[in-house]
């Protein structure tokens, strides 16, 4: 599976967008952009997942380039629960064979009042 | 949707006691999943992946005798820590594959293990 890269941190005010980036240069033509958040001392959490067209559902939206090698992932309007460390992950589809799921270091999003 | 139960939520547990940690999903038949561990501060951490009926897939490092994983039915697996220390006090996390949900994978809410 290819190597992200994001921020280790950032914060956002309350009800404003939070716009989350994730660097994968070396993504392959099969192979998906995912991401997932964990809230404190919880498990993690779907969020939304791409393969080269942008993706929108209730949570959030995902921006991907052109070139693939890089995505954005979009909370329109944050709220204080929003607060937790943001996943990216990329890898091939999750009804391939290879069906391992493997976490980086992610980004700590903080949302302040 | 795909409900993953994880039990117990936490747990302490004395040096060199063993303890069991189950993984139900609730709505759906899981043939493969997954255990992660994960310290204080840092990124979840696979351990292994457990195939209903056969032996669990141990990743590199991780000590298949301590950590023993059954996947006995198609809704249940365990992850028992035999002789537990110290340094295995974690927070380990279950997951399950389901191809019929978005993204594939639902998470359980997580063990807190101390070993005191």
């Amino acid at each position: 599976d290819a190597k992200t890269t994001q921020p280790p941190s950032m914060d956002c005010a309350e009800g404003r967008a939070a716009n989350l980036p994730c660097n994968h240069s070396t993504i392959s033509g099969n192979e998906y952009v995912y991401w997932y958040r964990q809230i404190h001392s919880q498990g993690p959490q779907y969020i939304i997942h791409g393969l080269k067209n942008n993706e929108t559902n209730e949570m959030a939206s995902l921006i991907i380039t052109e070139d693939r090698k890089s995505s954005t992932l979009i909370l329109p309007h944050a709220t204080l629960r929003d607060t937790a460390v943001y996943y990216c992950i990329v890898r091939v589809g999750h009804t391939g064979a290879n069906s391992k799921l493997t976490f980086g270091k992610g980004i700590t999003l903080s949302v302040r009042p | 949707g795909a409900v993953v139960s994880q039990h117990p939520s936490w747990v302490i547990c004395k040096s060199g006691t063993s303890v069991k940690i189950e993984c139900r999903s609730l709505d759906f038949q899981a043939t493969t999943m997954f255990w992660y561990r994960q310290f204080p501060k840092q990124s979840l951490m696979l351990m292994a992946t457990s195939n209903e009926g056969s032996k669990a897939t141990y990743e590199q490092g991780v000590e298949k005798d301590k950590f023993l994983i059954n996947h006995a039915s198609l809704t249940l697996s365990t992850l028992t820590v035999t002789s537990a220390h110290p340094e295995d006090s974690s927070f380990y996390i279950c997951s399950a594959r389901d191809l019929d949900i978005s993204g594939g994978y639902t998470f359980g809410s997580g063990t807190r293990l101390t070993v005191v």
